[in-house]
């Protein structure tokens, strides 16, 4: 069966712009949760949304959001970029909330310069 | 001081040897313990999970949880060059998020 997608796989922004990434989680699994990963922090929480609700939100600031849709495919954004966004943006599905069963995309690289 | 800690590595081995990771924890939360593998350029990929302390095996795989010294290993036997990769601890309370280790990086040379 077909994996998580995370499109688009590499992105060049500049320093104030917007980005939007997306991710299509496994068939038939409803829960999705977006993580940062950087050299110096490691992997870091965003957010979890399960039927297009957050359920769980991480210590970012209000320029990142995300939203789920009705198919469960959810969208990412990083509104007034910054140098520090650059990271690899992972997403991850489970069929339900909490479940420890994620499984990860391969990511979007973002570049900020 | 930090929720998780894990030796960053890198981690080098011969070819066929064992290969020794750990983690410790802070959080008495923590419910579920994980081991994730990252290649470059990859998402991490669920190796091995459990819920109880004891030992769990799969295949060449190990994990041992220890909740009274809140620590947590990985061991694997007859080590590849293909297990070359960065390993990730992560733990979850429950109905929670995942928290990750910063990963240990581990060399298996031929």
């Amino acid at each position: 069966k077909a994996g998580v997608t995370q499109t688009p796989r590499y992105l060049i922004k500049t320093r104030g712009q917007q980005v939007t990434l997306s991710c299509s989680p496994i068939s038939g699994h409803r829960s999705v949760s977006w993580y940062q990963q950087t050299p110096g922090q490691g992997l870091q929480f965003l957010f979890e949304y399960f039927s297009e609700t957050q359920r769980n939100k991480g210590n970012f600031p209000g320029r990142f959001s995300g939203r789920q849709f009705s198919n469960s495919r959810s969208e990412m954004n990083v509104s007034t970029l910054e140098l520090g966004d650059s990271a690899l943006y992972l997403c991850a599905s489970s069929l339900s909330t909490g479940d420890y069963g994620y499984t990860f995309g391969s990511g979007t690289r973002l570049t900020v310069v | 001081q930090k929720e998780v800690e894990q030796d960053p590595g890198p981690l080098s081995v011969p070819e066929g040897a064992i290969v020794s990771l750990n983690c410790t924890y802070s959080n008495s939360a923590f419910q579920y313990f994980m081991w994730y593998r990252q290649y470059s350029r990859k998402g991490p990929e669920l190796l091995m999970y459990t819920y109880s302390s004891g030992n769990k095996e799969d295949g060449r795989f190990t994990a041992q949880v220890d909740k009274s010294s809140k620590y947590i290993s990985l061991f694997i036997r007859d080590s590849q060059p293909s297990d070359s990769a960065t390993y990730l601890c992560a733990f979850q309370a429950a109905g929670n998020k995942l928290t990750f280790g910063g990963g240990t990086r581990v060399l298996v040379k031929p």
